[in-house]
């Protein structure tokens, strides 16, 4: 199957500082990929669908300048949480999809916290 | 709004007993249907899905699922499980017609099989 690699896997910082999450499709082109997030004990909840060459469309209740999305290549989206807060801490998920294919193809997750 | 429940948060069977997994969707439109399963440590990987046809779908490692229309469920099955199917499962669901693969998952189901 396609692979998705998600980059860092685990991150600290501190409060206030921005911190970047890399997805990459390692063998596939991804036109659209999607950024989630999990609260423990919770299921995965869609944040942003980030598409090659556009801007990213939010889901209700997701500060778009709080989370920042961009897919400048058909390989690589990246989200940047900026002034990161201990609220913010969480485990983000990507996932992409092939063409015409609704089956998604997820990266390992990260854990982010903020101290 | 639209959801996906998940019964059971943590099962935990002997091998060779037999596994469902409840799944409910409250959606009154057609659906996809997926059963994603996370291993200790690895990505979520794509267990079976069910788009349209016969509404008794088979996956990998043994696995099935039954679509019930009137029921809104897509309950997963495996009639003797092993110790390696411990792992984190998550039904999700894909409104037909959403405009974009927009997965909504379930809470997920921790399983835990001892050997």
């Amino acid at each position: 199957g396609a692979v998705v690699s998600q980059h860092p896997s685990r991150v600290i910082c501190k409060s206030g500082t921005s911190v970047k999450i890399e997805c990459r499709s390692l063998d596939f082109q991804a036109t659209t990929m999607f950024w989630y997030r999990q609260f423990p004990k919770q299921s995965l909840m869609l944040m942003a669908t980030s598409n090659e060459g556009s801007k990213a469309t939010y889901e209700q209740g997701v500060e778009k300048d709080k989370f920042l999305i961009n897919h400048a290549s058909l390989t690589l989206s990246t989200l940047t949480v900026t002034s990161a807060h201990p609220e913010d801490s969480s485990f983000y998920i990507c996932s992409a999809s092939l063409a015409g294919s609704t089956e998604a193809f997820f990266g390992q997750g990260t854990r982010l916290t903020v101290v | 709004a639209q959801s996906v429940s998940q019964h059971n948060h943590h099962v935990i069977l002997s091998e060779a007993a037999s596994l469902e997994l409840g799944c409910n969707y409250s959606y009154g439109g057609t659906v996809n249907l997926f059963w994603y399963v996370q291993y200790p440590g690895q990505h979520l990987q794509l267990l079976l899905k069910y788009f349209s046809g016969d509404p008794l779908v088979k996956g990998i490692k043994g696995f099935e699922a039954e679509f019930i229309k009137s029921k809104f469920s897509f309950n997963l099955r495996k009639p003797s499980v092993q110790w390696s199917d411990t792992a984190e499962y998550f039904c999700a669901v894909i409104p037909f017609g959403s405009g974009t693969y927009k997965y909504i998952f379930g809470t997920g189901t921790r399983l835990k099989v001892l050997a």
